[in-house]
């Protein structure tokens, strides 16, 4: 059973890098058709998409955010990691990664996030 | 402000129905398939309905959803408490390039 486990710290400085690694079990990055994505949501607001990879490296952002995001793949680790740079207390969310199906189906796109981590609250705060 | 426009909240009473609207441009929805999520309290998002209309494998039945044009509807049938949770739509922006959600819908069953 695909399982996806956020992990990094849960309180980074402002004006630092914040820094997340997203560890699949149950899938194999490397062989998967999937991309596989970060999405954040700060306390008590919705979801904001943050940017997906696919297994060859593949990056697209959010473009609000995308001077500030770098996501990699690590698919020997069977990983994936998210970096925000330049963070401020707007940034304090609950950040979750997950796994993102998407295609073209009939000249239209297809974009869901069909398994979720649990989910960990990054504090931005000196 | 969110891409996609959903009301804040909506309610019920057990066993009743309940439909929670969601609408956008014609570069979102307008174009492009929608999904919708449940969000229980303290809990990650789980996925509900995709490609419009189909439910992932253990979603049952008394939820459904639809689309229009550029709006979507997600439907759910015989309410239970168990419901109660925050409901959000999202699909990809052709012309923003990228994943949008809407707002959020606060289910409350009374």
């Amino acid at each position: 059973q695909l399982q996806l486990q956020e992990s990094g710290p849960g309180l980074v400085k402002p004006s630092e890098t914040l820094s997340l690694t997203c560890t699949v079990s149950g899938d194999s990055i490397s062989s998967s058709s999937y991309h596989w994505g970060w999405i954040r949501q700060p306390p008590g607001k919705g979801l904001e998409w943050i940017g997906s990879i696919y297994n060859t490296g593949s990056t697209y952002y959010n473009p609000s955010l995308k001077s500030r995001v770098t996501i990699s793949v690590d698919t020997s680790k069977n990983q994936f990691s998210l970096k925000l740079s330049s963070v401020t207390a707007a940034d304090t969310a609950v950040y979750y990664c997950a796994r993102h199906s998407r295609w073209l189906q009939d000249g239209n796109v297809v974009s869901d996030f069909d398994i979720w981590g649990q989910g960990t609250m990054v504090t931005v705060s000196s | 402000q969110s891409v996609l426009t959903q009301p804040p909240s909506v309610s019920a009473a057990p066993g009743q129905k309940v439909t929670i609207s969601c609408s956008g441009p014609s570069s979102n929805i307008g174009n492009n398939y929608v999904s919708w999520y449940q969000q229980l309290p303290g809990a990650a998002p789980k996925l509900l309905i995709y490609l419009n209309n189909r439910r992932p494998s253990g979603i049952p039945d008394r939820f459904s959803a639809s689309k229009s044009g550029t709006s979507a509807t997600l439907g759910i049938t015989g309410l239970q408490t168990g419901d109660e949770a925050d409901y959000y739509c999202g699909t990809w922006d052709t012309s923003l390039n990228a994943v949008v959600f809407g707002g959020g819908t606060k289910l409350t069953v009374l």
